[in-house]
């Protein structure tokens, strides 16, 4: 069965203080994993889409890594206004049943504190 | 580009009384949608997907004669939550599949009183 785990459920940051977030992943064949930021009371906000391992991608403060069996998200030097719940979500490879679903981890909420 | 209208943003409705939440591709022409749900500090749980011109799939556990979804329209898919009770109340998200990857609607908080 198909799994997304992510941590840590909560982090807390003073401004200026680099931290990276995990979500960890197993899928019977990954097409693709993303990232998305949700503020309270939003929908998701679409970050970083990775398809390979060793794929990288940023964003000002925020970069994504992917290998086989996790992917990283690194706040670099974080702002007041990065503070939101960071989702990771995986969608396995596409099959009859699957309808290109995604599977959402539970998210880290990130504070950043000036 | 790749933007997805949802709305109402929030409604009260009174107990035994139906809902429609619409979702709307915007710029994009959208033959998958899905629909979630999402409970305070908690993830996003899928309820059901959307396909143009079809019957919507259904995950485990979600009573489709309760939640009757419609996708009469490329840009078109609606939520129709019938006889709501208090326990209905959520916030539900709607999601379009697109070149880009999977674009969200802003969310409609429902609240059943």
């Amino acid at each position: 069965e198909d799994q997304v785990t992510q941590s840590p459920e909560a982090l807390r940051l003073q401004e200026g203080e680099s931290s990276s977030l995990n979500c960890s992943y197993t899928v019977s064949g990954l097409r693709g994993l993303f990232w998305y930021r949700q503020d309270p009371g939003k929908g998701p906000e679409f970050l970083f889409t990775l398809y390979s391992a060793g794929e990288e991608k940023e964003k000002e403060r925020l970069k994504a890594t992917l290998t086989k069996k996790e992917s990283f998200l690194h706040i670099t030097a974080p702002k007041p206004e990065d503070s939101a719940t960071y989702l990771c979500a995986v969608q396995p490879r596409m099959t009859t049943d699957s309808w290109g679903k995604l599977q959402f981890g539970a998210g880290t909420q990130v504070v950043v504190t000036p | 580009g790749a933007v997805v209208s949802q709305h109402p943003s929030r409604v009260i409705c009174k107990s035994g009384t139906s809902v429609k939440i619409e979702c709307r591709s915007l710029d994009f022409q959208a033959t998958t949608m899905f629909w979630y749900r999402q409970f305070p500090k908690k993830s996003l749980m899928l309820m059901a997907t959307s396909n143009e011109g079809s019957k919507a799939t259904y995950e485990q556990g979600v009573e489709k004669d309760k939640f009757l979804i419609n996708h009469a329209s490329l840009t078109l898919s609606t939520l129709t939550v019938t006889s709501a009770h208090p326990e209905d109340s959520s916030f539900y998200i709607c999601s379009a599949r697109n070149y880009y990857g999977y674009t969200f609607g802003s969310g409609t908080r429902l609240t059943v009183v």
